[in-house]
């Protein structure tokens, strides 16, 4: 099985700031990378497929990037609503597309 | 609009039983795949199971394996999960999230997850 960690497992960020999180794969799993983000009591929403590519209404200052093993999302201009939990998912290998432990982002 | 509404989720003693239902409106729920994916309280994302849009492959977590069966029905634009012999580290809200893949030839080039219900809370306690 395909096992993904990420880091760091939490940041703390003030408005404006530069933000960015990584996640690797315990085998390649090309782009085959998925970037979610869920805030409290609320289902998660994907932001970001196939490791970069931008799902739609999703804002411009989230991207992806990477291939293989290591991957990242960055947030270009950490905006008050992008405070929540943020979860890498490889979706390479069944059965299972295995999601990582989570980077929780909160105000500094 | 696109939208997925679980049902279902309840207090039950282990090993006990629990049947979740999954309602899709807004798309041709026929032709996607569909999850569930579960989240322990405080805990993150594990998936559960998986069926693909004709349910002729089917796939399970180890965790749960043997005691949880995925179904749907496409006339009834619906998704099912059969939970048995239920255990406490089965306690979560269950969500269920619509498949979404991208194929060139026979070759998925990108998959995930791009539409999730609300959940619904499944604890297991006696």
């Amino acid at each position: 099985d395909i096992q993904m960690t990420q880091s760091p497992s939490s940041l703390s960020a003030s408005v404006g700031d530069r933000v960015t999180i990584t996640c690797r794969a315990s085998q390649s799993i090309s782009s085959y990378l998925n970037w979610y983000q869920q805030k409290p009591g609320k289902a998660p929403k994907l932001l970001i497929y196939a490791a970069s590519s931008l799902q739609s209404g999703v804002p411009s200052r989230f991207s992806g990037s990477g291939s293989g093993t290591d991957f990242t999302l960055t947030i270009s201009s950490l905006q008050p609503e992008d405070f929540a939990t943020y979860y890498c998912q490889q979706s390479y290998s069944t059965p299972g597309f295995t999601f990582g432990p989570g980077t929780k982002v909160d105000i500094k | 609009e696109v939208q997925l509404v679980e049902s279902g989720g309840g207090l039950v003693q282990p090993g006990g039983s629990l049947r979740l239902s999954c309602a899709a409106s807004g798309f041709t729920f026929s032709s996607y795949s569909m999850n569930w994916v579960r989240q322990a309280p405080g805990k993150g994302l594990e998936w559960v199971s998986y069926i693909s849009s004709s349910s002729s492959t089917i796939y399970y977590a180890d965790s749960v394996k043997g005691r949880f069966t995925i179904s749907r029905d496409n006339a009834k634009n619906s998704l099912y999960l059969q939970m048995n012999s239920l255990r406490a580290e089965d306690t979560a809200v269950y969500y269920c999230a619509r498949d979404r893949q991208s194929r060139i030839t026979m070759i998925v080039v990108e998959d995930a997850f791009d539409i999730w219900g609300q959940g619904t809370m499944v604890t297991v306690s006696s």
